[in-house]
């Protein structure tokens, strides 16, 4: 167990919708990563929060959109969903901003849009 | 262009062997981080080692073992006796300071299945 935790763990949609994914991070990581996981992209990197704040920015779509919030808990907003975005959306935390410490991740949330 | 390179797509091995995973990355940052994760089927990430680049001493966990040449630009990982457990999606990944901070930028990941 990471520590991190993902809600909800499996999604079925429609494409069009809206969806959101949440992410709590280990008890005093600041940093929380968001990262989509594709059979034909792999792994890729989305977005960063460290302490509430954004802190760096992958390829993530402008019709996502993310937020950390006070308690540091963070959520990831999918929306006008295509059949494309169905992937695994990994959240991983991390004690500071840069690579100094390793990145756990959670169990993912697995997205499926019909 | 991809920064890190699994060229193994998928490696089969019959429990006991050894087997090498290989990984090549690319950077220009003389300071930067290199890891590997472990994928079971059951979903999750584990994160396995971080090194930096100052630090070419290679190490050794176990049954895990790791080869860090920076005149290679290489980062593999040799799994010893190795055993169905480690049946999985390895990893290799780069952090280096970049547009996108220090995210990790992952390779395409080596499956490895080991039979009994």
């Amino acid at each position: 167990d990471s520590g991190v935790t993902q809600t909800p763990k499996h999604l079925i949609t429609a494409t069009g919708q809206r969806v959101t994914l949440r992410c709590s991070p280990r008890s005093g990581d600041l940093s929380v990563y968001w990262y989509q996981q594709s059979l034909d992209q792999g792994l890729q990197f989305l977005i960063q929060y460290y302490n509430g704040e954004e802190r760096a920015k992958g390829n993530i779509l402008e019709r996502f959109s993310a937020q950390q919030f006070p308690d540091l808990h963070s959520e990831l907003n999918l929306s006008s969903l295509e059949l494309g975005d169905s992937a695994l959306y990994f959240c991983a935390s991390s004690v500071g901003v840069g690579p100094a410490g390793e990145l756990f991740f959670g169990e993912g949330s697995r997205l499926t849009v019909l | 262009a991809q920064k890190v390179t699994q060229a193994q797509t998928e490696i089969s091995v019959v429990e006991k062997e050894d087997v090498t995973l290989d990984c090549v990355y690319e950077t220009r940052d003389t300071t930067y981080y290199l890891f590997w994760y472990k994928q079971p089927p059951s979903g999750e990430l584990v994160f396995l080692i971080r090194r930096n680049s100052f630090d070419e001493q290679n190490e050794i966990s176990g049954r895990y073992s790791w080869n860090f040449q920076k005149s290679t630009s290489s980062f593999n990982f040799t799994i010893t006796a190795s055993q169905v457990v480690d049946s999985a999606v390895y990893f290799c990944a780069l952090s280096e300071n970049s547009n996108s901070g220090y995210a990790l930028n992952f390779g395409k990941g080596t499956s490895l299945l080991v039979t009994p």
